[in-house]
């Protein structure tokens, strides 16, 4: 069964930077989109980040040039490093295997990990 | 950007339909994706492409995506549908772009 397991999550002083993991099983991570999508306390769902299968990136507007997604193959892994981290910031992050065929949608989501930013 | 927008609540007697409503401009020319998060869960994919019910998706649901608006329809509702249900789609006009809707909380009365 196809699973996402994230952690990293935590309390973490506004400026401040964390690195979030997302640990996959039942698939290789490089084979698929794979994207951080997050939600803060009681609002929407918000996409943040992807990597595609041959190494591209993109970022939501909001966190270009602060957050980083990447890939370890031999772990199996994607990590989302957050970096000048704001109040606005705070979250549940949620990584997702995208399907392109066309467009793009989410087939499987991890439970997520939170993230307060806050002092 | 891209915005989708769809209304913050939706209620409905069970056993009655529920529809759900994604505004975009020409949304019809995009390809819409569903999904329903239960409080305190990760979403759930329940519907792709506008009209693909993925499997373990009871067949009450369908979709359909026509002008400037795409809708979730849910037939003879049940309590467990009770959710709130986002609308997605893939704005490819610009670089690399996923947008949600707002979400819309499904009331079953």
């Amino acid at each position: 069964e196809v699973q996402l397991v994230e952690s990293g999550g935590g309390l973490i002083q506004p400026g401040g930077s964390l690195r979030l993991s997302c640990a996959a099983s039942e698939f290789t991570v490089n084979n698929y989109y794979m994207n951080w999508v997050r939600q803060a306390p009681g609002k929407g769902l918000e996409w943040v980040s992807v990597i595609y299968s041959g190494g591209s990136t993109y970022y939501a507007d909001s966190v270009k040039g602060r957050f980083t997604i990447s890939r370890d193959i031999s772990k199996n892994t994607v990590y989302l490093q957050m970096n000048s981290l704001r109040a606005d910031d705070t979250a549940v992050y949620y990584c997702a295997r995208a399907v392109y065929s066309g467009s793009f949608h989410f087939t499987y989501w991890g439970q997520g990990t939170l993230v307060t930013v806050s002092s | 950007s891209y915005v989708l927008t769809q209304p913050p609540s939706v209620s409905v007697a069970p056993g009655k339909t529920a529809t759900i409503s994604c505004g975009g401009s020409n949304i019809g020319t995009k390809s819409v994706h569903w999904y329903h998060q239960k409080p305190g869960q990760a979403p759930v994919l329940v519907m792709f492409y506008n009209t693909d019910r993925p499997s373990g998706i009871p067949e009450r649901f369908s979709g359909s995506n026509s002008g400037n608006t795409a809708t979730l329809t849910i037939n003879r509702v049940e309590a467990g549908d009770e959710a709130d249900y986002y609308c997605q789609v893939w704005d490819s006009s610009s670089d690399f772009h996923v947008v949600f809707g707002g979400g819309t909380k499904l009331t079953v009365l």
